[in-house]
């Protein structure tokens, strides 16, 4: 079965700009989670989607948004970048919870997003 | 003060050695548990999951979970040059849509 799969691997913008990357999840998966990570820092929550609802948000401005759609795909887009927005978008996929457990999330390689 | 905290190393540690590597939380209605490595330049890959306290163990690894003292962690036997890598610790309250990382120990296995 395939993994969790992102677009674009790489991608450069300048600043002022739009951005949306996009995450597959894997078969059988309704939960998709975002994350960005910067250089020598783990991942940082930015948004959780189960069952094209938003479960969750990170601290993040309201520049960032996402939205998923009725085969549990899901976008992240990011407006009037900024360069400290240049990192790792990760893309994680998990099985709904059990029992009020959080499942484990399973991440996509992610995009690397460099804002010039 | 930190939600999920980790020494962020380096950990140096002799090829055929016990890794052993450790995390503490801050949430104490936290009940989901996970380690992941992550090679240079690629994304997490989850080790494992853990949601009772105790020991789990899984081939060479076995993670351990103490929620009286908010600590788990994660120990890695025999150790290979392969398992040199960042280690990232990961908490999740209950039911809560969110997971938290901790900034990761890198750990470097020398021959």
């Amino acid at each position: 079965d395939a993994g969790v799969t992102q677009s674009p691997t790489h991608l450069i913008k300048t600043r002022g700009q739009q951005v949306t990357l996009r995450c597959s999840p894997i078969s059988g998966h309704k939960s998709v989670s975002w994350y960005q990570q910067v250089l020598g820092q783990g991942p940082q929550f930015i948004f959780q989607y189960y069952e094209k609802e938003e479960r969750g948000r990170g601290n993040f401005p309201d520049r960032f948004s996402a939205r998923q759609f009725p085969n549990y795909s899901s976008e992240l887009n990011v407006n009037a970048l900024l360069l400290g927005d240049s990192a790792l978008y990760l893309c994680a996929s998990s099985s709904r919870h059990q029992d009020g457990l959080n499942q484990p999330q399973h991440f996509g390689d992610g995009t690397r997003l460099s804002i010039l | 003060q930190k939600e999920v905290e980790q020494n962020s190393g380096p950990l140096s540690v002799p090829e055929g050695a016990i890794a052993s590597l450790n995390c503490t939380y801050s949430d104490r209605g936290s009940q989901s548990f996970f380690w992941y490595r992550q090679y240079s330049g690629k994304s997490p890959e989850l080790i494992m999951s853990i949601y009772s306290n105790g020991d789990k163990e899984d081939g060479r690894f076995t993670a351990q979970l103490n929620k009286a003292s908010q600590y788990v962690s994660l120990l890695i036997r025999d150790s290979q040059p392969s398992d040199s890598a960042t280690y990232l610790c990961a908490v999740s309250p209950w039911s809560a849509s969110k997971i938290i990382f901790g900034s990761g120990t890198r750990l470097s296995i020398r021959p």
